[in-house]
C-alpha cells in the first residue's frame, strides 16, 4: 500500500468546471511534488514544494494552481482545463529537498479526463 | 540531446532470460541515480538506487559508470511479473529536481 494518498482516483470534468486534486502524506517528508503523466510517457514535473513553499514551477499554465496548506497536504486546483490536460496526475513526496531527494514516494494518481 | 536517455523498447523476452537496460545522462554533476519500475496504469515505485560500487538485489543488478555517464540494470532469470516499464532517474542538483528517462518497456512471455 502506498503511503501517499491521492483523491479522487478518477475525475471527469468539463472545460468550465473548477475541481481540486488532493494529496496527503504522513511520513514527515519535507518535499512534495505534482507530476503529470500521459500514456507511454514518463512523469513530467509540474510543481515542487519544499518546506511548504513553492520552489519549482515548471512553467505550468495558470489553469493549474497548486496549494500546500501544511506539511502533509498538497492540493492541485483545476480551472478552465483543456482536453489535452487529460492525464494521470501523480503526487509524490521525498525526505530530502533541492535535488538531493533520495527516493520519491508516489501516490496512485488521479486519472483526469477533460471533456 | 535529452538529459537522460534510455534504450528504446519494447523488450520482449521469454521467461528465464537475462535482459539488460542501459541509460545515459548528460549532466556530469549528477550524484543520485535510480531505477524505478512502473506497472501498467500504476504509479512508479523505486526498484533500486544505483551506487558507484554497483549493487545487487536478488535477480537485479545495477551498475554506474561515472566516466561514461552510463547506468545499467540487469535482470536475471526473468519472471512474468517483471513485465513493466523501467524508468532511469537522475538528479539534477542545480535545478533541485529528478529527471526521468523515457522508460523502457519490458514484456516477459511464457
Amino acid at each position: 500500500d502506498t503511503e501517499v494518498t491521492q483523491t479522487p482516483k478518477h475525475l471527469v470534468m468539463g472545460m468550465t468546471n473548477k475541481k481540486s486534486l488532493k494529496c496527503e502524506q504522513h511520513m514527515g517528508h519535507r518535499a512534495m511534488y505534482w507530476y503529470k503523466q500521459k500514456a507511454k510517457k514518463p512523469p513530467e514535473l509540474m510543481f515542487v514544494y519544499s518546506y511548504e513553499k513553492l520552489s519549482i514551477n515548471e512553467s505550468v499554465p495558470s489553469r493549474f494552481s497548486p496549494e500546500c496548506p501544511n506539511s502533509s497536504l498538497l492540493n492541485l486546483h483545476l480551472h478552465a482545463l483543456q482536453p489535452e490536460d487529460s492525464a494521470l496526475y501523480l503526487c509524490a513526496s521525498s525526505r530530502g529537498t533541492s535535488g538531493n531527494t533520495g527516493e520519491l514516494f508516489f501516490g496512485e494518481g488521479s486519472r483526469l479526463t477533460v471533456l | 540531446r535529452k538529459e537522460v536517455e534510455q534504450d528504446p523498447g519494447p523488450f520482449n523476452v521469454p521467461e528465464g532470460a537475462t535482459v539488460a537496460f542501459n541509460c545515459t545522462y548528460s549532466n556530469s554533476a549528477s550524484q543520485s541515480f535510480f531505477w524505478y519500475r512502473q506497472d501498467c496504469r500504476k504509479e512508479p515505485k523505486l526498484l533500486m538506487s544505483v551506487y558507484s560500487s554497483g549493487n545487487e538485489d536478488g535477480r537485479f543488478t545495477a551498475q554506474l559508470n561515472r566516466a561514461s555517464q552510463y547506468i545499467s540494470l540487469l535482470i536475471r532469470d526473468s519472471k512474468l511479473s517483471d513485465s513493466a516499464t523501467y524508468l532511469c532517474v537522475v538528479n539534477k542538483l542545480q535545478a533541485g529536481k529528478l529527471i526521468f528517462g523515457q522508460g523502457t518497456e519490458l514484456s516477459v512471455k511464457p
